[in-house]
């Protein structure tokens, strides 16, 4: 089993769709959490961190269920420029595991 | 300024030479990572370096010896390149207590 599981996709949406991403991870010790974007050729760049309660940043919804060990991302209004992957990260201290990305294409 | 940049962005090769590829971060992080991202676009930690002691080595094999001559600098040199070699090698670098890592453009290594 995968340490940190996505759906790799892809997601073809219009503009202005909602579209959820989740993920989930294996090992119950893990301590943060983040969604990381991927444009294409481009390194990885912290999207948003991901906290139990439950954090906005404007279009973007991170939720976190340490009971079922699973993380979302939730993207409302979707934008041309919100094409990429998404990959969810998740932290065991020193360690950093990685997803494998879920491909997002929004089409006009 | 770049926060954390690598060299050289491209790289090509033939099989059995040996290579290194540099990384520098100016954020004043303790901690440094080298990631492996392969044609299916998995990334993989390869190493992590805090404070100049090595505390991750994933399975990798010993042909590829990560070397920190200090806190902002975390190079990766690999011995007798083989194909599957090939992809692309990204570093980045963090504080250990904060793990928002912020990565470097990377390199991609091709082996022919």
């Amino acid at each position: 089993r995968k340490e940190v599981e996505q759906d790799p996709g892809p997601f073809n949406v219009p503009e202005g769709a909602t579209v959820a991403f989740n993920c989930t991870y294996s090992n119950s010790a893990s301590q943060s959490f983040f969604w990381y974007r991927q444009d294409c050729r481009k390194e990885p760049k912290l999207l948003m961190s991901v906290y139990s309660s439950g954090n906005e940043d404007g279009r973007f919804t991170a939720q976190l269920n340490r009971a079922s060990q699973y993380i979302s991302l939730l993207i409302r209004d979707s934008k041309l420029s919100d094409s990429a992957t998404y990959l969810c990260v998740v932290n065991e201290l020193d360690d950093m595991r990685f997803g494998a990305g879920t491909r997002l294409t929004v089409k006009p | 300024d770049t926060a954390v940049s690598q060299t050289p962005k491209y790289l090509v090769t033939q099989m059995g030479n040996d290579k290194s590829i540099k990384c520098e971060q100016n954020l004043g992080h303790d901690t440094m990572y080298w990631y492996k991202q392969d044609s299916k676009k998995f990334l993989k930690i390869m190493f992590s370096y805090n404070n100049k002691e090595l505390i991750i080595n994933e399975t990798v094999p010993n042909r590829f010896s990560p070397k920190s001559p200090d806190k902002a600098h975390l190079n990766l040199h690999i011995n007798s390149l083989e194909l599957g070699d090939s992809a692309v090698y990204f570093c980045a670098s963090s504080f250990r207590d904060s793990l928002e890592a912020f990565f470097g453009q990377g390199t991609r290594l091709t082996v022919v």
